[in-house]
């Protein structure tokens, strides 16, 4: 089965900074990975993906991201923090199954940004 | 124009009530998502519909019943509301089964609360 863990449950980062949020996943096949972002009171909203074409993925709000498959991991990067940008981040991986498949989500990272 | 709109916003109810909580999407997707998000915002899917046929049934108690009468809705009835039920029901709708082409959209979600 595939999963996806997220390391850090909680960053803080100064306005201005780089901001890194890391992703680790597991999977047998070669996966679909994916970034959401959830502001307060809100849905998740898509960031960004990888589906297999280049492996650095520039997503909305000038975060981007980096599949490397030798460290199993999609780590997502913006290089200066926005107050805006404080919100909960989760991973997330297709779990490809017969004709469907569904998105397994690794539990989150509250991002805090410090003005 | 709300994508995907779920009512209400807000859920609080006793221990042995019977709800629903109710979800459109006016995108033209075919597949449409519950998942549940528990108090530490782990995301887990519940249920997928693809055009009013059930495709995905995770291991939900069956107190927990999901109805789409067309592929613009899908709502989720509870019996015998539990403690444990308490959490934030989010509605999701795709535009096809296989989500790597298709990013997940999400409602704002519905805040049940059971005492």
């Amino acid at each position: 089965a595939q999963s996806v863990t997220q390391l850090g449950s909680h960053v803080s980062v100064s306005e201005g900074a780089l901001v890194l949020l890391r992703c680790n996943y597991s999977s047998s096949v070669p996966p679909y990975l994916f970034w959401y972002v959830q502001y307060p009171n809100q849905g998740l909203q898509l960031l960004l993906k990888y589906t297999s074409a280049a492996t650095l993925v520039k997503g909305i709000n000038g975060f981007e991201a980096e599949f490397k498959k030798s460290e199993t991991s999609f780590h997502l990067t913006k290089p200066s923090a926005h107050m805006s940008d404080a919100a909960e981040y989760f991973c997330a991986v297709s779990d490809r199954k017969t004709s469907y498949d569904k998105v397994i989500f690794g539990p989150g990272t509250s991002l805090s940004v410090i003005p | 124009d709300t994508a995907v709109s779920q009512t209400p916003k807000y859920l609080v109810t006793q221990m042995g009530n019977d709800k629903s909580i109710k979800c459109e999407q006016n995108l033209g997707h075919d597949t449409m998502y519950w998942y549940k998000q528990d108090s530490k915002k782990f995301l887990k899917i519940m249920f997928s519909y693809n055009n009013k046929e059930l495709i995905i049934n995770e291991t939900v108690p069956n107190r927990f019943s999901p109805k789409s009468p067309d592929k613009a809705h899908l709502n989720l009835h509870i019996n015998s509301l539990e403690l444990g039920d308490s959490a934030v029901y989010f509605c999701a709708s795709s535009q096809l089964r296989q989500s790597h082409n298709s990013p997940l959209h999400f409602g704002n979600g519905t805040r049940l609360t059971v005492t």
